[in-house]
């Protein structure tokens, strides 16, 4: 069985703080996929990024970064200096090699100006 | 650009109508897409999954005569809610997998249905 945990249902900074997001997963294959995904007000999902098991390598893109735990089964997100633009609802997922994908059910992240 | 061009956006119908939803990829082929429908303020619960000329494979509890899916080429599928009901109002959204290992990385813009 799979299942993805975002224990943060809503999370409130002050604009320029860092923050991160919890993302927490369960598997019992040893190939899987985690992404992470960004749901703005209007709707659209947006693909931020996807990590396949084998690859531990944290990821960094400008204020975005992703620390992958294979130990802790955690895979979380972190943005720096946010801005009010990052407001919206992410989601972690997970994909087992040839089956469908889990969403988390998603961090409402506000950022207040 | 937009990847993924879903329409129409919004819409309003009434009980007992038919509403279909188009969902088309601008500039990649896909053979394998995928319609989720997501509640307010809640996560995305995935309905089917569809590879281009076959039938698709619905999850447990959606009713394949209810949601009818056309995945009638590499760059068009589409989504025909049928006899729609309020308990039908949600906001769909479709997704294309690239191909190589059938992750979703794009999303159309969404479908908000209000059935009155």
């Amino acid at each position: 069985a799979q299942k993805v945990t975002q224990a943060q249902t809503e999370i409130s900074v002050v604009e320029k703080e860092d923050v991160t997001l919890d993302c927490v997963y369960e598997t019992r294959d040893t190939t899987y996929y985690l992404f992470w995904y960004k749901q703005p007000p209007s709707g659209e999902l947006v693909f931020l990024i996807r990590r396949n098991s084998f690859d531990e390598q944290n990821e960094i893109s400008g204020r975005y970064s992703w620390n992958f735990q294979k130990s802790t089964s955690s895979f979380n997100f972190t943005i720096t200096a946010s801005q009010v633009v990052d407001s919206a609802v992410y989601f972690c997922a997970l994909r087992n090699r040839g089956d469908k994908i889990i969403f988390g059910k998603g961090t409402r992240l506000h950022i207040l100006p | 650009g937009a990847v993924v061009s879903q329409h129409p956006s919004r819409v309003i119908c009434k009980s007992g109508t038919s509403v279909k939803i188009e969902c088309r990829s601008l500039d990649f082929q896909a053979t394998t897409m995928f319609w989720y429908r997501q509640f307010p303020k809640k996560s995305l619960m995935l309905m089917a999954t569809s590879n281009e000329g076959s039938k698709a494979t619905y999850e447990q509890g959606v009713e394949k005569d209810k949601f009818l899916i056309n995945h009638a080429s590499l760059t068009l599928s589409t989504l025909t809610v049928t006899s729609a009901h309020p308990e039908d109002s949600s906001f769909y959204i479709c997704s294309f997998a690239p191909g190589i290992d059938n992750s979703p990385l794009h999303f159309g813009n969404g479908t908000r249905l209000t059935v009155t």
